[in-house]
């Protein structure tokens, strides 16, 4: 168990829609990141989150966005969800000036 | 950009050793990383290396670094059916601490 929890596990929406994806990470840790993996595929980095500010992004469009809270915590939101959007989406937390990131169990998206 | 690549699959028997490999392109990593995950799981990190160094040993686990060929291998001693599972490099991006992952090797142990 790395301390890092996600929810819902699973999600089912419809194309079009929007979801939040709820992440709250490992004790002490201000850092979090969100990873989108395809099925069959590697994680691949969506945006990282330190002090509450986006401070890195990878190749998602804008319809991706995330928020960071005060304890932490953190949020993705998918707008306009298209079938591609389906995916295990994972969180992952890390003390500020260290490298190693713990993941947490992820949330399955299904868009119908 | 950065690519990682791994072979796809590895069967081995139980009490065989594995070695699973994987090739990066960024030599300006700082860490590379082996997580594994099993079906409709996470990412379980089991252990990573400094790029400054050439081994690391961590019980079953034995991870070599070449840099000059960019190639990371992790060998798994006395291999379990609990093994079974994919295995993911990863090296972080210089300065930004976020992970390229490859897409993975799934190790199958038979009994």
């Amino acid at each position: 168990e790395t301390g890092v929890t996600q929810s819902p596990t699973h999600l089912i929406k419809t194309r079009g829609q929007q979801v939040t994806l709820r992440c709250s990470s490992q004790s002490g840790h201000n850092t979090v990141s969100w990873y989108q993996q395809a099925l069959g595929q590697g994680p691949q980095f969506i945006f990282q989150y330190y002090r509450e500010e986006e401070n890195g992004r990878g190749n998602f469009p804008p319809r991706f966005s995330g928020l960071q809270f005060p304890n932490y915590s953190s949020e993705l939101n998918v707008n306009a969800l298209e079938l591609d959007d389906s995916a295990l989406y994972l969180c992952a937390s890390r003390q500020g000036g260290t490298d190693t990131q713990y993941f947490g169990p992820g949330t399955r998206l299904t868009v119908l | 950009g950065e690519d990682v690549e791994q072979s796809l699959f590895l069967s081995v028997r139980e009490g065989d050793s594995s070695v699973i490999n994987c090739t990066y392109t960024d030599s300006s990593s700082t860490y590379l990383y082996w997580y594994k995950q099993e079906p409709g799981a996470g990412l379980q990190l089991l252990t990573y290396i400094f790029s400054n160094m050439d081994m690391k040993q961590d019980q079953r686990l034995t991870v070599l670094l070449n840099k000059k060929d960019k190639h990371l291998s992790l060998r798994i001693a006395d291999t379990q059916t609990g093994d079974s599972a994919i295995y993911f490099c990863a090296e972080n991006e210089s300065g930004y601490s976020t992970l390229t992952f490859g897409k993975g090797t799934m190790l199958l142990v038979s009994p």
